[in-house]
């Protein structure tokens, strides 16, 4: 099993632009979860999602959206990118118990 | 909805000493305490949890305690080594929002050889 993977590992933006960030997961979890981690700031939910179809906003949503068609995949968009949005994002699943298995993390740099 | 704070915000023990963080949280629905550990460049990975039901819990020589009263769990590291050096963050999970979970800011570990 490869566990919670995320494409890309790293990127550069300018304002301005858009990109989609992918999380994938093979072990079959429910729920599914984008963070973004920022020094001094912890991890703060940006969406979840419980189930395929089914998204729902966290603390910090403003700014981007997701997507789960796939029970498998978490996409996590970003429209219009801004300098406030450079941060490292790590994707996670877990199943109906509490335990959270995280991605690699994507760092990403708005320029 | 919830806050969680964590302290120290860095440590530095000599190998062999134990080591403690705290954490606090402010809502009282809050049920699922788990902590986990980051490496450099790296995803954070689960190292021990705890439900409110549960006082203490141990495993080797990593230890989680409780007080539902106070509002604050801690992990307890004892016999630390090298290894054990990196980032630590509490979370908190309130059972009325059943799937969300709230960081501390994080604590970064460093074991003294």
């Amino acid at each position: 099993n490869a566990g919670v993977t995320q494409t890309p590992k790293f990127r550069v933006l300018k304002t301005g632009q858009s990109m989609t960030l992918l999380c994938a997961q093979d072990m079959n979890h429910e729920y599914m979860y984008w963070y973004r981690q920022d020094p001094g700031m912890g991890l703060r939910l940006i969406h979840y999602s419980v189930g395929e179809g089914t998204t729902a906003k966290g603390e910090v949503p403003d700014g981007y959206n997701v997507s789960r068609l796939k029970k498998q995949n978490f996409l996590l968009g970003l429209e219009s990118a801004a300098p406030s949005q450079t941060s490292v994002y790590f994707c996670a699943s877990r199943p109906l118990a509490n335990e959270q298995f995280f991605g690699p993390g994507t760092r990403l740099t708005v320029l | 909805g919830e806050n969680v704070e964590q302290h120290p915000s860095t440590l530095s023990v000599q190998e062999g000493d134990s080591a403690v963080i705290k954490c606090t949280y402010s809502d009282s629905a809050s049920n699922y305490f788990p902590w986990y550990k980051q490496e450099l460049g790296k995803g954070p990975q689960l190292i021990i949890d705890i439900r409110s039901n549960v006082g203490e819990k141990k495993d080797q020589r990593i230890a989680v305690t409780l007080n539902k009263t106070a509002k604050h769990f801690s992990l307890h590291i004892t016999e630390t080594q090298p290894e054990d050096s990196a980032v630590y963050f509490c979370a908190a999970s309130p059972s009325n929002t059943g799937n969300q979970f709230y960081f501390g800011t994080g604590t970064s570990l460093t074991v003294i050889p």
